[in-house]
C-alpha cells in the first residue's frame, strides 16, 4: 500500500519566515493534496498536485510536485500566526482508498 | 463552514456499547468518506459510498458497519466499542465517485470509550 511521509513533524517558526514541508510517497504518485487543519477541527483543502513538475499557489502557500512525483513540498512565504496549525498530505491509492501523512504541526511565534 | 454536518459532536461511552454518528454530505455531493483520526493511527480512511452503493472500504473494522441513505446521509455505526476505538471521526463529501482530491470534512464527531 502506498505510504506518505511527512517532515517535518512539527515546526516552530518566528512570524515573517518563510518554512517548507516535505512529503514523500512510496509510490508513484498521481494525485497529491494539501489540507490544513486546525486541532480538533476539520481539514481544509488547500491544493492538488497531479503533473510531474507542477506548482501551485494560493496566497502566500506554495507546492510542488517533483518530475518524478514521488515527492511534494508546501512553502510557506513570510508566515503568519494564522498559518498555524497541523498540514496533511493526502494522496489516491489503489482502488479508491485515499492514503494521508501523519501530519505536520506548525506554531507560527508572534 | 464547509456545508458537511456531522453528529453528535462528543460522545462518551462504555466498551461494549455501540453507536451511531451520523453525516450529512454538502447538498448536492454524491460521495460520503469516513475517516478515523487518532494520536497513535493518524488519518486513516475507512469507507467510501456514493449515491447509496459501497465505492471503497478501507481499514475498517468488522465490529464497524455504513451506509448511505437514498436522501445521502451517511450513517456509521461502531459496535463493541473498545478502549482503542476513541478517535476523532470525519466525515467527507465529495461531488464525485472517484476522489478528485478535494473533499469537504465535516468538525469531526469525538468519541471517547471509558
Amino acid at each position: 500500500s502506498q505510504e506518505l511521509e511527512q517532515s517535518p513533524q512539527s515546526l516552530i517558526v518566528q512570524e515573517g519566515k518563510n518554512l517548507t514541508i516535505n512529503c514523500t510517497s512510496s509510490k508513484t504518485l498521481y494525485g497529491l493534496y494539501w489540507y490544513k487543519q486546525k486541532y480538533g477541527e476539520g481539514l481544509i483543502f488547500l491544493m492538488m498536485l497531479q503533473k510531474g513538475g507542477e506548482e501551485k499557489s494560493h496566497e502566500k502557500i506554495t507546492a510542488k510536485l517533483d518530475e518524478k512525483k514521488q515527492q511534494s513540498s508546501l512553502h510557506i512565504t513570510a508566515s503568519q500566526p494564522s498559518h498555524a496549525g497541523i498540514y496533511l498530505c493526502g494522496a489516491d491509492g489503489n482502488a479508491g482508498k485515499s492514503t494521508f501523512g501523519d501530519g505536520t504541526t506548525l506554531t507560527v511565534k508572534p | 463552514d464547509s456545508g458537511v454536518t456531522q453528529t453528535p459532536k462528543h460522545l462518551i461511552t462504555a466498551t461494549g456499547q455501540r453507536v451511531t454518528l451520523r453525516c450529512s454530505p454538502r447538498s448536492g455531493d454524491l460521495s460520503v468518506y469516513w475517516y478515523q483520526q487518532s494520536l497513535d493511527q493518524g488519518l486513516q480512511f475507512l469507507i467510501q459510498y456514493y449515491n447509496g452503493e459501497e465505492r471503497a472500504k478501507g481499514n475498517i473494522l468488522e465490529r464497524f458497519s455504513a451506509q448511505q441513505f437514498p436522501d445521502l446521509h451517511s450513517e456509521l455505526n461502531l459496535s463493541s466499542l473498545e478502549l482503542g476505538d476513541s478517535a476523532l471521526y470525519f466525515c467527507a463529501s465529495s461531488a464525485y465517485g472517484q476522489s478528485t482530491g478535494e473533499l469537504f470534512f465535516g468538525e469531526g464527531s469525538r468519541l471517547t470509550v471509558l
